[in-house]
């Protein structure tokens, strides 16, 4: 059964913190996997991956993937209250299928 | 248990034709959301409802789109008269209460639209 898995459920940290967060997949014809930050009604895209070993960085955050150990760590480093929200992880197979995971919480206390 | 469900998976129709996607979410979740992705970019939300009521349409791209709920369960989502670049992966999730909660995914409908 194909599956993703994140880790830790939730998270509680202050603010300046270094976070990672986890996620794991068992889902045959992988073709990407996606990571997402869910506050409102949207989850808000944040990386596309698709190339094991090679690290992709927007600001604060950054995210790798490795397609041997099928894998996935999202890190945020200096979290900021803004960060708190929901982290997505989601893995696209060939034919354009989608299986996402429960998400980690994420709280960054002032 | 149970997750989201979504039928069918893959839908090739041709254009102008008109097509309806079915969502079943999580038993007991109140909260249902479609989204839309296409090739390589982000989720693009189209609706959400609470209940069987739709507070947010504001993602809905065009008249041509439209969506309901009954019974606070199953949603249908609706294109009509169907064009090339409706071609996506339609995408829903539900939530137990609302826009706050995680919300729960289904694999996806696969429309192409010749």
């Amino acid at each position: 059964e194909d599956k993703v898995v994140q880790s830790p459920l939730s998270l509680v940290v202050h603010e300046g913190d270094t976070v990672t967060l986890n996620c794991s997949y068992e889902v045959t014809n992988f073709r990407s996997l996606l990571w997402y930050k869910q506050e409102k009604k949207a989850p808000t895209f944040l990386f596309m991956l698709t190339s094991s070993g090679i690290e992709k960085k927007s600001g604060r955050l950054s995210s790798i993937l490795d397609k041997k150990e099928l894998f996935s760590i999202l890190n945020i480093t200096a979290t900021q209250t803004g960060d708190s929200a929901i982290y997505l992880c989601a893995v696209e197979a060939t034919g354009n299928q989608f299986y996402f995971g429960t998400g980690t919480s994420l709280t960054v206390i002032p | 248990g149970a997750g989201v469900s979504q039928s069918p998976s893959n839908k090739v129709t041709e254009k102008g034709k008109d097509v309806e996607l079915r969502c079943d979410p999580i038993s007991g979740h109140t909260a249902l959301y479609w989204y839309r992705q296409r090739l390589g970019q982000g989720l693009e939300f189209l609706i959400y409802f609470q209940g069987n009521s739709a507070p947010d349409k504001s993602g809905l791209p065009s008249d041509r789109f439209s969506a309901e709920r009954t019974g606070e369960s199953v949603s249908t989502l609706t294109i009509q008269r169907t064009q090339q670049e409706d071609s996506a992966v339609y995408l829903c999730a539900s939530s137990l209460e609302g826009i706050t909660d995680t919300q729960y995914f289904g694999p996806g409908t696969r429309l192409t639209v010749l």
